[in-house]
């Protein structure tokens, strides 16, 4: 089992739609989950950050954790053409080692 | 404030060479991790330093060494290159450190082909 697992997709969704994003990680006592944005050609870029269980919302992005479950998620409302990237899903777990899932590639068609 | 600095940029060796990467972190950021990228693996953790001090260490041969100045740029080496080396190597810095919880910022990276 990896540590982080993402579907690889790729995702489609039309613009202006949710885009849902999904992150389950073995570590149990894991911490810290990261989603980190990577547009082809380009280095990886953080975009939220949660540590609790629950919502986090920054703007049209909002971060879903569930600990029992192991799971975090992404959702970006009015998906639009620029989102389209690969996203990242980054666990800190108790060995205080980040690890990154494979990625998941969002295309937003028009 | 200027970003993370990684040099060179692009870097084309053959089998059996070894290279070393170069990466500047952002001011006042003491910790620099490094990862390698490939379309098959992702981003697979290479090492941690805080401090001039190794912190952490991924599942990677002894070819693939690193270092920590004093003023926090960090080096990375890779000695007998294979062709499997062929990939983006991306370096980060943080404040303290990733296994801090802490967000990482993230360089543009070194394309490394290996003929």
């Amino acid at each position: 089992q990896k540590e982080v697992e993402q579907n690889s997709g790729p995702l489609s969704v039309p613009e202006g739609a949710i885009a849902s994003l999904n992150c389950t990680y073995s570590d149990r006592g894991s911490q810290s989950f990261f989603w980190y944005r990577q547009y082809s050609g380009k280095s990886p870029e953080l975009i939220m950050f949660i540590y609790s269980n629950g919502d986090k919302e920054d703007g049209r992005f909002t971060a879903q954790l569930n600990k029992a479950s192991q799971y975090v998620s992404l959702l970006i409302r009015d998906s639009q053409p620029s989102d389209s990237a690969t996203y990242l899903c980054a666990v800190t777990g108790t060995a205080s080692k980040l690890t990154f899932g494979t990625g998941t590639r969002l295309q937003v068609t028009l | 404030k200027a970003g993370v600095t990684q040099t060179p940029r692009y870097l084309i060796k053959t089998r059996g060479q070894q290279v070393t990467l170069s990466c500047s972190p952002i001011s006042g950021h003491r910790s620099v991790s490094w990862y390698q990228q490939t379309p098959g693996q992702g981003l697979q953790f290479l090492f941690e330093y805080f401090s001039e001090t190794q912190r952490n260490k991924g599942n990677f041969p002894g070819r693939f060494s690193g270092r920590q100045f004093s003023n926090s740029r960090s080096e990375m080496n890779v000695s007998t290159l294979e062709l499997g080396d062929s990939a983006l190597y991306l370096c980060a810095s943080s404040i303290t450190g990733s296994g801090m919880g802490e967000k990482l910022f993230f360089g543009s990276g070194t394309q490394l082909s290996v003929l």
